[in-house]
């Protein structure tokens, strides 16, 4: 067990709604990352953020959003949900952003189905 | 996009026996990760094998890295049933400012008993 942990375990939406993802991460990590996964794809980069801020950005469009709290747990926000936003989406956290990435602790992540 | 590509995409054998995969990947790399992940579950890591490293174990692991042809290796040895699992390679490829990791596709091995 990694001690990053996510809510909610599963949710179900339907189109054009918005959704909140939450997740805290491991004692210690300062660093968050979010991945989106597709099934049976591998995990794919969304952002990260470092010290509240967002820190780098996969290909991903605005809709998709998020924060860091002074604590380092971390939102991921999607508007306008579409049918292919259904995924496992999944927190990582870290300790530093360093000059290498590291390795990286995984929630369990969120299982999003879209209606 | 995805940056690495696992090989094969599905892999069975038999308890006892051994396991390899394989990953390639396109760009310069600062690292290479392998991580593992059961069905619907968040991911694991198991190993992490830097670029000036050409092979790395762990316990029933062992790693490889050949950065000339941009490819690697995992060799799970004595394979179990508890082994069932989906494995990624994921690379840190020397890009953008955030510490991402690229992951490939993933091979789904599958251990009978």
């Amino acid at each position: 067990e990694t001690g990053v942990t996510q809510s909610p375990t599963h949710l179900i939406k339907t189109r054009g709604q918005q959704v909140t993802l939450r997740c805290s991460s491991q004692s210690g990590h300062n660093t968050v990352s979010w991945y989106q996964q597709a099934l049976g794809q591998g995990p794919q980069f969304i952002f990260q953020y470092y010290r509240e801020e967002e820190n780098g950005r996969g290909n991903f469009p605005p809709r998709f959003s998020g924060l860091q709290f002074p604590n380092y747990s971390s939102e991921l926000n999607v508007n306008a949900l579409e049918l292919d936003d259904s995924a496992l989406y999944l927190c990582a956290s870290s300790s530093d952003r360093g000059s290498n990435t590291g390795e990286l602790f995984f929630g369990e992540g969120s299982r999003l189905t879209v209606l | 996009s995805q940056q690495g590509e696992e090989d094969p995409q599905a892999l069975s054998i038999q308890e006892g026996e051994n396991a390899t995969m394989n990953c390639s990947y396109k760009t310069s790399i600062n690292n290479l990760q392998w991580y593992r992940q059961n069905s619907g579950r968040g991911l694991v890591h198991l190993i992490l094998i830097r670029s000036n490293e050409r092979e790395k174990h762990s316990g029933r692991l062992r790693v490889t890295l050949d950065t000339s042809k941009k490819s690697s290796s995992l060799l799970i040895t004595a394979s179990r049933a508890a082994d069932t699992a989906s494995y990624f390679c994921a690379t840190d490829d020397q890009s953008g400012s955030a510490r991402q990791l690229t992951f490939g596709s993933g091979t789904q091995l599958t251990v009978l008993p």
